[in-house]
């Protein structure tokens, strides 16, 4: 596709309930990354991918949360048994592997309320 | 974690203004790399500065970098009320890390 693209764009969840965020990054992109932004601040990286592999796993804030990647493309980011503590913006980037300044392309995002 | 900070956290100017925003982040770099977001939005990528570089130039964008101070700098010129935004800096670590570290970011209102 022309962009990153993700779904769904709002997704309104009660608490202990699970939910996956998909993202489709831009055809070619060999690199796939999560990102959280809570309100009004920056973005707290979560997880990157090279491929299908997860060779950056390291932001991820506990074992609720999960992600794969399928077929070098698509993504699924996983969150089990959701706390009101995740409600926030969740953005999906690519880059080109062979960008060696790693600039990276944004979706719009997914925004999660936890009720 | 979040890289370093930027100042100020909002800034209200009006049109034909230049809008000055700052970064500072706490580790060595590769490039540091400026962001706008539009309210509800994705980021979109706006300038990139390698470590070796001091300033560069992009339309009505300048972006300085001092590694010395690990602090850098994005002057937007002229500013246009389609400036709205925030905007934020995001390091690319010199280990090769993949992930960007990104900023707290800078809410810029320009008033028409």
């Amino acid at each position: 596709g022309a962009g990153v693209s993700q779904s769904p764009s709002n997704k309104v969840t009660e608490k202990g309930k699970d939910v996956e965020l998909r993202c489709d990054p831009i055809s070619g992109h060999t690199a796939l990354y999560w990102y959280r932004q809570s309100l009004g601040q920056g973005l707290e990286f979560l997880i990157y991918f090279q491929g299908n592999s997860a060779p950056d796993k390291s932001g991820l804030p506990s074992d609720r949360f999960s992600a794969e990647r399928t077929g070098g493309s698509v993504s699924t980011l996983t969150i089990q048994r959701t706390q009101q503590e995740d409600s926030a913006v969740y953005l999906c980037a690519s880059s080109s592997d062979t960008s060696p300044q790693n600039i990276q392309y944004f979706g719009a995002g997914t925004r999660l309320s936890v009720l | 974690s979040q890289q370093g900070e930027e100042d100020p956290q909002a800034l209200s100017i009006q049109e034909g203004e230049n809008a000055t925003m700052n970064c500072s982040y706490k580790t060595s770099i590769n490039n540091l790399q400026w962001y706008r977001q539009n309210s509800g939005r994705g980021l979109v990528h706006l300038i990139l500065i390698r470590s070796n570089e001091r300033e560069k130039h992009s339309g009505r964008l300048r972006v300085t970098l001092d590694t010395s101070k690990k602090s850098s700098s994005l002057l937007i010129t002229a500013s246009r009320a389609a400036d709205t935004a925030s905007y934020f800096c995001a390091t690319a670590s010199h280990t090769g890390r993949r992930a960007l570290t990104f900023g707290s970011g800078t809410r810029l209102q320009v008033q028409p």
